[in-house]
């Protein structure tokens, strides 16, 4: 039982490359979540899923795309990256919408 | 908005307890108390949560005051291993749904040989 897995764990993007996320979990949760994490700012929603082929926007959305086509991956993808996507970035799962969290261990993320 | 507050940070000796303090004063109704915590390059990790009744776990216990406005996570044996970021999470921004979770800055826990 992996729990959450997250890939890649570092990437280094120049500006306005694409790139895709990837987030899977063996628990057959129904919820998953995106975060980024920044120095200062603490853990802030990007988008959330609650159920297969479903996504939902979450604190800060813009510029970043998910998709949930299947129930154990949740991808969250750049279109066009910008130096403001550099952060540190986290999947998270859960049972039902107030269970706790399942975090992976995060996808560090440069654009430059 | 009703704001969680916790001290920036604090330390305590391995092996010796270690007790983070929480104060939730606007906090009612049905609304949980949740921890969690985040050591250094890893995802945050749920501890525990609890309602009205104290609650323990295999990882820690968790105090929570008659009036409900202030908690104590107890780590009764602290190791280095424990050294992290604890977020108590705000109950009254957290409905119930984690899409609405928010973790604020936590108090950063030394562990000291």
């Amino acid at each position: 039982n992996a729990g959450v897995t997250q890939t890649p764990k570092f990437r280094v993007l120049k500006t306005g490359q694409s790139m895709t996320l990837l987030c899977a979990q063996d628990m057959n949760h129904e919820y998953m979540y995106w975060y980024r994490q920044d120095p200062g700012m603490g853990l802030r929603l990007i988008h959330y899923s609650v159920g297969e082929g479903t996504t939902a926007k979450g604190e800060v959305p813009d510029g970043y795309n998910v998709s949930r086509l299947k129930k154990q991956n949740f991808l969250l993808g750049l279109e066009s990256a910008a130096p403001s996507q550099t952060s540190v970035y986290f999947c998270a799962s859960s049972y039902r919408a107030d269970s706790p969290l399942h975090f992976g261990n995060g996808t560090r993320l440069t654009v430059t | 908005d009703a704001k969680t507050t916790q001290p920036t940070s604090m330390d305590c000796a391995e092996g010796r307890a270690a007790n983070l303090p929480c104060n939730h004063s606007t906090i009612s109704g049905n609304e949980y108390v949740y921890w969690y915590r985040q050591i250094h390059s890893q995802g945050p990790q749920y501890i525990i949560h609890g309602l009205k009744n104290n609650e323990t776990n295999e990882m820690a216990s968790l105090i929570i005051t008659e009036d409900r406005k202030s908690s104590t996570l107890i780590l009764p044996h602290a190791t280095l291993r424990d050294t992290a970021v604890y977020y108590c999470i705000d109950p009254s921004n957290y409905t119930g749904a984690n899409s609405k979770l928010t973790f604020g800055k936590g108090i950063t826990l030394s562990v000291r040989p």
